[in-house]
């Protein structure tokens, strides 16, 4: 079945700073991606979504890109701040109909004092 | 409109008790998730329904666990003689027909085992 990494495990920044999180995926046939955040006792946020067919999507403060070549997944947050620091998920949907959900294990991101 | 709904927030239980979660999903969503996240994981999914059949429970371990959803509206996932390697965060998720793909979470109950 799928598998999902994801690295860094932590990542700290400074305020203002920008970060990158990458996810690197195994089926070739996924093709709907995900990222939440999730804050420390609530449940996870979506964040953003992409389909296959698309590369690049831009949100507040981050921009997501798809490399279906690599199949990697990756996150840039641009100019961290406090409300940034939270623990976020990758997530992909397979290409077999199913709605399983594979997550990868996460990236708790903070910011340096 | 009102976001999936979870309770307990928390549980404690000592090892071979039993403990029973409730979700509400939002309403109209007819896919309803139970998924389980260990501590510093990424949730794993659990089982899922559609209205009130179970589509897949390949993940949910039959011994000790079991989930229904009766009217395809709420839902209860019960663990029956829990054991420590249990304690996780178990969260709730739904979807709409509209748009499968997209799954929206419950705030999760926090469940320790000692």
């Amino acid at each position: 079945g799928e598998q999902v990494e994801q690295r860094p495990p932590h990542l700290s920044v400074r305020e203002g700073d920008s970060a990158v999180i990458i996810c690197t995926y195994t089926d070739p046939n996924s093709y709907y991606f995900f990222w939440y955040k999730q804050e420390p006792g609530a449940g996870l946020q979506l964040l953003m979504k992409v389909f296959s067919s698309t590369e690049i999507n831009e949100g507040q403060g981050f921009t997501v890109l798809l490399n279906k070549k690599d199949k990697q997944l990756s996150l840039n947050l641009t100019a961290a701040h406090p409300g940034d620091s939270a623990v976020y998920f990758c997530a992909v949907l397979p290409g077999t109909g199913s709605n399983r959900l594979t997550f990868g294990k996460g990236t708790k991101f903070s910011l340096i004092p | 409109e009102a976001g999936v709904t979870q309770s307990p927030r928390y549980a404690v239980l000592q090892e071979g008790q039993a403990v029973s979660f409730w979700c509400d999903p939002i309403s109209g969503h007819d896919t309803l998730y139970w998924y389980q996240q260990p501590r510093d994981q990424g949730p794993q999914l659990l089982v899922y329904f559609r209205d009130e059949a179970v589509i897949d429970n390949s993940q949910l371990p039959s011994d000790r666990f079991s989930a229904v959803r009766p009217k395809g509206t709420n839902s209860t996932l019960k663990i029956q003689s829990a054991k420590q390697g249990d304690t996780a965060t178990y969260l709730c998720a739904s979807s709409p027909r509209t748009n499968y793909a997209e799954q929206f979470f419950g705030p999760g109950t926090r469940l320790t085992v000692l």
